[in-house]
């Protein structure tokens, strides 16, 4: 089983609409989680960190549910340019150095 | 933008001859990493440095090796590069447990 697994999609939602993807991870000693956007041939950015509490930032909203293992992010009114690659990260690790999994990534497509 | 870079952004080379990538940063951040990526398989890294000369092997190592003499500079030799090792490599910095910056990525054609 892969440490950190997301459906590779593609999710095809129209403008306006909210989507919410879903990412599961195996290690219960995990510590961190983020979310990462990557463009078409792009670097990955960071987009948002998941706290226990839950985090939000705009349209985007990001939960954590330890007891099942997984992380989500939903995304609200959905843009043209949300099209993307979501990435799914989960580390840890003691000290300065955390052990990072990144998942093979969500694809996102906004249609007009 | 955190000030990170990768050179060169694109690299065509033979099959046995061995590669060097530089990644530069200006953030003076003390965690560096080399990724690749490949479809199907996602971001998976090769090596990391948490110093100056302080490195260590990440998961997919063999066949590579790196070098960090300065803060800034993180160097990623293929010492003779195959077919496999094609593929998109991405340089990364962290400093706290915030996340990584990721640099432009080398796009990396073993012929």
């Amino acid at each position: 089983r892969k440490e950190v697994e997301q459906d590779p999609g593609p999710f095809n939602v129209p403008e306006g609409a909210t989507v919410a993807f879903n990412c599961t991870y195996s290690n219960s000693a995990s510590q961190s989680f983020f979310w990462y956007r990557q463009d078409c041939r792009k670097e990955p950015k960071l987009l948002m960190s998941v706290y226990s509490s839950g985090n939000e930032d705009g349209r985007f909203t990001a939960q954590l549910n330890r007891a099942s293992q997984y992380i989500s992010l939903l995304i609200r009114d959905s843009k043209l340019s949300d099209s993307a690659t979501y990435l799914c990260v989960d580390a840890r690790g003691n000290g300065g150095y955390q052990k990072v999994t990144f998942g093979t990534g969500t694809k996102l497509q906004v249609i007009p | 933008d955190a000030g990170i870079t990768q050179s060169p952004r694109h690299k065509v080379t033979e099959t046995g001859t061995p590669v060097t990538l530089r990644c530069h940063q200006t953030e003076n951040h003390r965690y560096m990493y080399w990724y690749r990526q490949d479809p199907g398989h996602g971001l998976r890294l090769i090596h990391y440095s948490y110093g100056v000369k302080d490195t260590d092997k990440g998961e997919v190592s063999d066949g590579y090796s790196v070098s960090r003499s300065k803060t800034e500079d993180f160097l990623l030799t293929l010492e003779s590069a195959t077919s496999s090792q094609t593929s998109v490599y991405f340089c990364a910095i962290s400093e706290s447990r915030d996340g990584y910056t990721f640099g432009s990525g080398t796009r990396l054609t073993v012929v």
